[in-house]
């Protein structure tokens, strides 16, 4: 069954540093998602991304963050200047459809990011 | 902003016993769905409910949907051990929004053999 993969699994990383983070989204999946989950707290939404571009992005997802789809399979977060309190599980997710009643997000394992 | 929010926090039982999960909302939503988180893993898609539907049924899952009172119950029947997660619900609004999710809290459920 065709997954959503991430990497590196954990990631650790001096504050301040840069961080790419990558995703292998489903190969004939549209719609791309960053959501990331501090430990002990909800999953939060970061960013979409659709047709080569950004379509909506949450506070959190401040000018440090960007996305990028630089070919066909692979979708990246960059954080440029790490912070401590970007420790956390940031999960990459891929949908198919366009209709409303279709919105299933399929998630991957996760990049733990540990900034010391 | 919409916010999903689940209770109880966590829920302990026996295997064969029924589970039974609940979550509030705040805003109008197209959907409602539910995730299941393993320990240190990614979410897994469980189910997805329309907001015109009332219930919905996936193996031993029973799902509802009360959109006036902007709540749904995830009941797991004949709960294993192996159902030992955590469950999230999630809400989407419009889709021209790039139909991102707003999670809730989730209910760490533990199911003891």
């Amino acid at each position: 069954e065709p997954e959503v993969t991430q990497t590196p699994s954990h990631q650790v990383t001096q504050m301040g540093q840069e961080v790419i983070l990558r995703c292998v989204p489903i190969s004939n999946h549209l719609y791309f998602y960053w959501y990331r989950q501090i430990l002990g707290q909800k999953v939060e939404f970061l960013v979409s991304f659709y047709n080569n571009e950004i379509s909506e992005k949450s506070e959190i997802f401040d000018d440090q963050f960007s996305v990028e789809r630089p070919d066909g399979s692979n979708f990246t977060l960059k954080i440029r200047s790490t912070k401590l309190e970007d420790s956390a599980m940031y999960f990459c997710a891929s949908r198919r459809d366009r209709l409303v009643a279709k919105n299933i997000q399929y998630f991957g394992a996760g990049t733990r990011l540990s900034v010391l | 902003s919409q916010q999903g929010e689940e209770d109880p926090q966590a829920l302990s039982i026996q295997e064969g016993e029924n589970a039974t999960m609940n979550c509030s909302y705040k805003t109008s939503i197209n959907n409602l769905q539910w995730y299941r988180q393993n320990s240190g893993r990614g979410l897994v898609h469980l189910i997805l409910i329309r907001s015109n539907e009332r219930e919905k049924h996936s193996g031993r899952l029973r799902v509802t949907l009360d959109t006036s009172k902007k709540s749904s119950s995830l009941l797991i029947t004949a709960s294993r051990a192996a159902d030992t997660a955590s469950y999230f619900c999630a809400t989407d609004a419009r889709i021209d929004q790039g139909g991102k999710l707003i999670f809730g809290q989730g209910t760490e459920l533990s199911v003891k053999p």
